[in-house]
């Protein structure tokens, strides 16, 4: 079993929608979590840290449950430039991140 | 700053060639990780260094040996390369700084070395 599992996509949303993403991980002695960004052919960038208490960063939104072991991300009002590949990752401690296969996110027009 | 630097970028090899990947990273980062990316894999952890002399496994260790002589570099190895290693190698580094307790755990990843086995 996979430590970190998300829906590969690919999500095609208009300009201007809503798009929501989930993963769950395995591993409920995990520490920290973190929502990447991978362009195609590139290297994956912090997006955003998770939190217990949900944080924000603009447009984006996300969300930790503890005791689904789920995690979630919000983007509000897509860009074109929004379109990449999202990667959920779960660290059991500094030591170690799991990554997700990561969800593609197709914004268009 | 350079950040974090991966060399070669490309590389070809016939199965059974050896090879090394550097890694080198700028920041003065205590942690260092190997990664490979396969199509509908996502990233697994080849292995990682928590310092300068120490090494660990990861998830897929098996056919490569690493090494962390100096605390700003971070080899990957592969005495006898096969097809199944075909795919793109990522190095990063993490902010945390054990000895201080401090840093946010981001990981700063180099541009990919990808690697084709014939």
């Amino acid at each position: 079993r996979k430590e970190v599992e998300q829906d590969p996509g690919p999500f095609n949303v208009p300009e201007g929608a809503t798009v929501a993403f989930n993963c769950t991980y395995s591993n409920s002695a995990s520490q920290s979590f973190f929502w990447y960004r991978q362009d195609c052919r590139k290297e994956p960038k912090l997006l955003m840290s998770v939190y217990s208490s949900g944080n924000e960063d603009g447009r984006f939104t996300a969300q930790l449950n503890r005791a689904s072991q789920y995690i979630s991300l919000l983007i509000r009002d897509s860009k074109l430039s929004d379109s990449a590949t999202y990667l959920c990752v779960s660290g059991d401690n500094f030591n170690k991140f799991y990554f997700g296969s990561g969800t593609k996110l197709n914004v268009k027009p | 700053n350079a950040g974090v630097t991966q060399t070669p970028k490309f590389r070809v090899l016939k199965t059974g060639q050896s090879m090394t990947l550097l890694c080198a990273q700028d920041m003065n980062h205590e942690y260092m990780y190997w990664y490979r990316q396969d199509p509908g894999m996502g990233l697994r952890l080849i292995h990682y260094s928590v310092g300068e002399g120490t090494t660990a496994k990861g998830e897929v260790p098996d056919g490569y040996n690493v090494s962390r002589l100096k605390k700003q570099n971070f080899l990957l190895g592969l005495e006898s390369a096969a097809p199944s290693q075909t795919s793109v190698y990522f190095c990063a580094s993490n902010t945390f700084q054990p000895t201080q307790g401090i840093g946010t755990g981001e990981l700063f990843f180099g541009e990919g070395s990808r690697l084709t086995v014939l």
